[in-house]
């Protein structure tokens, strides 16, 4: 099994320009999560899902939107990046009930925008 | 709305030396987990422990221990005879059951030291 894998793992962007981020698991978790985590600073929820075609906002959601049209894929997408979008991205997938909802992580995506 | 603070930003020890990192949560719900995740330098998320809130109950696991206690609200975490692979960022993070999602605490940066 590959866990979670995120692609790409490393992205420049310039201001303005759009871009998404894919995550995929195959350990068939119904919760999917996209955070951000800035230097010095600890994760922030932007958004996740519960279940295939069903998406949530989490603390900071906006410049950001996401889909997941396939229960093993999760996308998350910049439609005009900003400076301020600049960030390490992980992605994760859980079990709810069954683990109580122990995240396993992807190695992260690190994007700089210009 | 529930809570995680880790009061720690950052410890330096010493190899050998123990170290406890703290963890108080805050939740309304009597039913929720908790849980313990290490970031080291290589920049991956890893899962260390899940406890569950009726399980009070210590856990060691080799060098690892933790320390819950409903009382104080607090899941602790201590090293024995640290080492210089300890050196990570760890973070505790608590689930409600059934909220969907994970609040995380801002993160403690263990160094140790040869």
């Amino acid at each position: 099994n590959a866990g979670v894998t995120q692609t790409p793992k490393f992205r420049v962007l310039k201001t303005g320009q759009s871009m998404t981020l894919l995550c995929a698991q195959d350990m068939n978790h119904e919760y999917m999560y996209w955070y951000r985590q800035d230097p010095g600073m600890g994760l922030r929820l932007i958004h996740y899902s519960v279940g295939e075609g069903t998406t949530a906002k989490g603390e900071v959601p906006d410049g950001y939107n996401v889909s997941r049209l396939k229960k093993q894929n999760f996308l998350l997408g910049l439609e005009s990046a900003a400076p301020s979008q600049t960030s390490v991205y992980f992605c994760a997938s859980s079990y709810q009930v069954q683990e109580g909802n122990t995240q396993y992580f992807g190695p992260g995506t690190r994007l700089t925008v210009l | 709305a529930q809570k995680v603070t880790q009061a720690q930003t950052e410890i330096s020890v010493v190899e050998k030396e123990d170290v406890t990192l703290d963890c108080v949560y805050e939740t309304r719900d009597t039913t929720y987990y908790l849980f313990w995740y290490k970031q080291p330098p290589s920049g991956e998320l890893v899962f260390l422990i899940r406890r569950n809130s009726f399980d009070e109950q210590n856990e060691i696991s080799g060098r690892y221990s933790w320390n819950f206690q409903k009382s104080t609200s607090s899941f602790n975490f201590t090293i024995t005879a640290s080492q210089v692979v300890d050196s990570a960022v760890y973070f505790c993070a608590l689930t409600e059951m059934n909220a969907g999602k994970s609040t995380f605490g801002d993160g403690t940066t263990l160094t140790v030291k040869p």
